[in-house]
């Protein structure tokens, strides 16, 4: 079966500083891959989605950035955080093929900025 | 473009009571659906999914119908528990790689 792997589960960052969250699928070939942000109380963003190796696109312009490094890892990124980068990140993967697939979320980071 | 309305919360209700949680989508076409919970401090779990026009999804007591004909999905459970307590995000999937997800719903249901 498949299992997807977020960590760190709590980040806790000055402003200023850079990041690096990691996602990992096991149990399956070319996922999708997504990271979401959710602001406390709020729906989701959808922020960076990979259908492979290398692409990525990009729904919300900002100081954020992802990369597909290997086909099952996905990484969130940013040189410089914000107050504003403060929420829970999620990443999700999906099967390729079809619109009746689902996507399926790991745990979250829940991330603070001081 | 395509789009998912939710009702607004929270919604409160008392153990063992009734539940429906009202779900329309806007869509050139004819989506996937689904019903997602999120528990306080998780990720989003998949609860249910129909992917075509009457189809039923079922789970954990939970029920949805695709209802083509009012664009509907939305989410009922006969008997809630206090454990039911979360947030529920209605989605729709339609020829893209990207789920288009509501608001959220918040349910907090009392002993």
């Amino acid at each position: 079966s498949q299992t997807i792997h977020q960590w760190p589960a709590t980040l806790v960052q000055p402003v200023g500083s850079p990041l690096s969250l990691e996602c990992t699928v096991e149990g399956t070939s070319n996922p999708n891959l997504y990271w979401y942000r959710q602001a406390a109380g709020r729906g989701l963003q959808l922020l960076f989605y990979s259908v492979g190796i290398g692409q990525i696109s990009s729904e919300v312009p900002q100081n954020l950035s992802a990369s597909r490094p290997q086909d099952r890892q996905f990484i969130l990124s940013s040189k410089k955080l914000l107050l504003s980068d403060s929420g829970f990140y999620l990443c999700a993967w999906r099967l390729p093929g079809g619109a009746n697939q689902p996507q399926h979320f790991g745990d979250g980071t829940r991330l603070s900025i001081l | 473009g395509d789009s998912v309305t939710q009702m607004e919360g929270p919604v409160t209700l008392s153990e063992e009571a009734c539940l429906t949680i009202n779900c329309t989508y806007t869509a050139t076409g004819y989506p996937s659906l689904f019903w997602y919970v999120q528990y306080p401090g998780e990720g989003l779990q998949l609860l249910l999914k129909a992917t075509k026009a009457d189809d039923k999804g079922s789970n954990k007591g939970f029920e949805a119908t695709y209802r083509k004909e009012t664009t509907s999905f939305h989410l009922e459970k006969g008997s809630v528990q206090v454990s039911d307590s979360a947030v529920y995000f209605c989605a729709l999937s339609f020829y893209t790689d990207k789920l288009i997800f509501g608001t959220g719903t918040r349910l907090q249901v009392f002993p």
